[in-house]
């Protein structure tokens, strides 16, 4: 079992929709992360909250924007998505976010967009 | 730059002998390693980790890892393979020079073979 909650588990949608995913954990952790993964590949970064504040934007694109309501909850929002931003979405979560911490992972929202 | 290097993307063995996967990084400063598992529709699950002290780090499902600082390595082995271990295996590393975000390698798909 994941101690790392998401939801959906899949997500179809169309260029034009408003869509959001959910993340949440009960770990007491303090540092939330998003993901992007293609298959075949390995996660690349996309935010880090670190006590509920955006530390770490890696250049994503305005389309997806995160929020972080509370210590247990990471929204991802998706508006105007492009076929190629289909892939896996997975939300991490650690201790504090400092150096030699694992990162605790969900089972990701597979998003389609058609 | 620093980065990971996981040599050999498929890596195939037979039920009950040794499993290798191989992990190199470069650095200029102590790194801390990381190895992840990832199962199909699922997300990644910490193996086991290096942060400081025994070079020779013990995991779950009997896997081990030892850091090798001559070497710039952290390759992974387990004694006996099972079939339970075919997966996708990611090999990560952070360092304080980079925010502390993890940086993955491209990964290694392990089958074991009956």
């Amino acid at each position: 079992d994941t101690e790392v909650t998401q939801t959906p588990k899949h997500l179809v949608m169309g260029m034009t929709n408003k869509k959001s995913l959910k993340c949440e954990q009960h770990m007491g952790h303090r540092a939330m992360y998003w993901y992007k993964q293609k298959a075949k590949k390995p996660p690349e970064l996309m935010f880090v909250y670190s006590y509920e504040k955006l530390s770490i934007n890696e250049s994503v694109p305005s389309r997806f924007s995160p929020e972080c309501p509370n210590s247990s909850l990471l929204n991802l929002h998706l508006h105007a998505l492009q076929p190629e931003d289909s892939a896996l979405y997975l939300c991490a979560s650690s201790q504090d976010g400092r150096l030699g911490q694992p990162q605790h992972f969900g089972d990701g929202t597979r998003l389609s967009i058609l | 730059a620093q980065s990971v290097t996981q040599l050999g993307s498929h890596v195939s063995v037979s039920e009950g002998a040794l499993v290798l996967l191989r992990c190199n990084y470069s650095s200029s400063v102590p790194p801390y390693l990381f190895w992840y598992v990832q199962y199909p529709n699922q997300g990644l699950q910490l193996l086991l980790k290096y942060t400081t002290g025994a070079t020779l780090v013990k995991g779950i499902n009997g896997f081990e890892a030892e850091f090798k600082k001559s070497e710039t390595s952290f390759h992974l082995t387990k004694p006996s393979a099972h079939m339970s271990d075919a997966a996708e295996y990611f090999c990560a590393v952070s360092y304080n020079t980079n925010a502390g975000k993890s940086t993955f390698g491209d990964g290694t798909t392990l089958t074991v073979k009956p």
